[in-house]
């Protein structure tokens, strides 16, 4: 069966660190991948998402994650943080029906 | 504005008594969802719809029911056979041509008392 793992259930890191929120999916086809944001008592956001084309994909606010086919893994990345970026991230895999598969979540907390 | 909205936002029920849960979308969007969060688990789907009048029950649906009468509109019922309802539950819509990607409403927090 399909599956999303996040490494990590929490991560803290200092303001203006760098930081890497693991990813890793178990599919036998072809997959489109995708980062969401979740701020406390909201719903969930697209931070990023990774269809075909360029492995690196990136966001707005500067995030990037990297589509890596060999070692089934998306990881996001930020190189410095910045106490707005505090909330759950969510990893997540598309799955027949038109449904997603979410993996189980990373809370980060930036501390100054 | 286009979008996905969810009400109420905080919900409170009485052990034993049905609630429904309303979800409307104004994106002409094909697909609904429904989802429940806990805190460390995720999110587990409870029900989804493809088209109007059609469902399917998701990994977790014993004790909820929905309807999908309307394109727009994708309310969910907590029933009393629900042991453990106090969770928050999100919607999502998705249209058919944006590769799975799912917009998400603010969720409804339910608390039973």
């Amino acid at each position: 069966a399909q599956s999303v793992t996040q490494l990590d259930s929490q991560v803290p890191v200092f303001e203006e660190a760098p930081v890497e929120l693991r990813c890793n999916y178990s599919s036998s086809v072809s997959v489109y991948l995708f980062w969401y944001v979740q701020y406390p008592n909201q719903g969930l956001q697209l931070l990023l998402k990774y269809l075909s084309g360029s492995t690196l994909v990136e966001s707005i606010n500067g995030f990037e994650a990297e589509f890596n086919k060999s070692q089934t893994s998306f990881h996001l990345r930020k190189p410095s943080v910045h106490i707005s970026d505090t909330a759950e991230y969510f990893c997540a895999a598309s799955h027949q029906g038109g449904k997603l598969i979410f993996g189980q979540g990373t809370e980060l907390s930036v501390k100054p | 504005d286009g979008g996905i909205t969810q009400s109420p936002k905080y919900l409170f029920r009485k052990e034993g008594q049905n609630v429904t849960l309303s979800c409307e979308q104004n994106l002409n969007h094909d697909a609904m969802y429904w989802y429940r969060q806990d805190p460390g688990q995720g999110l587990r789907l409870i029900y989804y719809s493809q088209i109007v009048n059609d469902f399917q029950k998701g990994d977790i649906a014993e004790g909820y029911s929905v309807s999908r009468e309307k394109k727009e509109s994708f309310p969910l019922t907590v029933t009393s056979a629900q042991k453990n309802p106090t969770a928050f539950y999100l919607c999502a819509s998705m249209s058919f041509s944006s590769y799975n990607e799912q917009f998400f409403g603010p969720g409804t927090r339910l608390t039973v008392l």
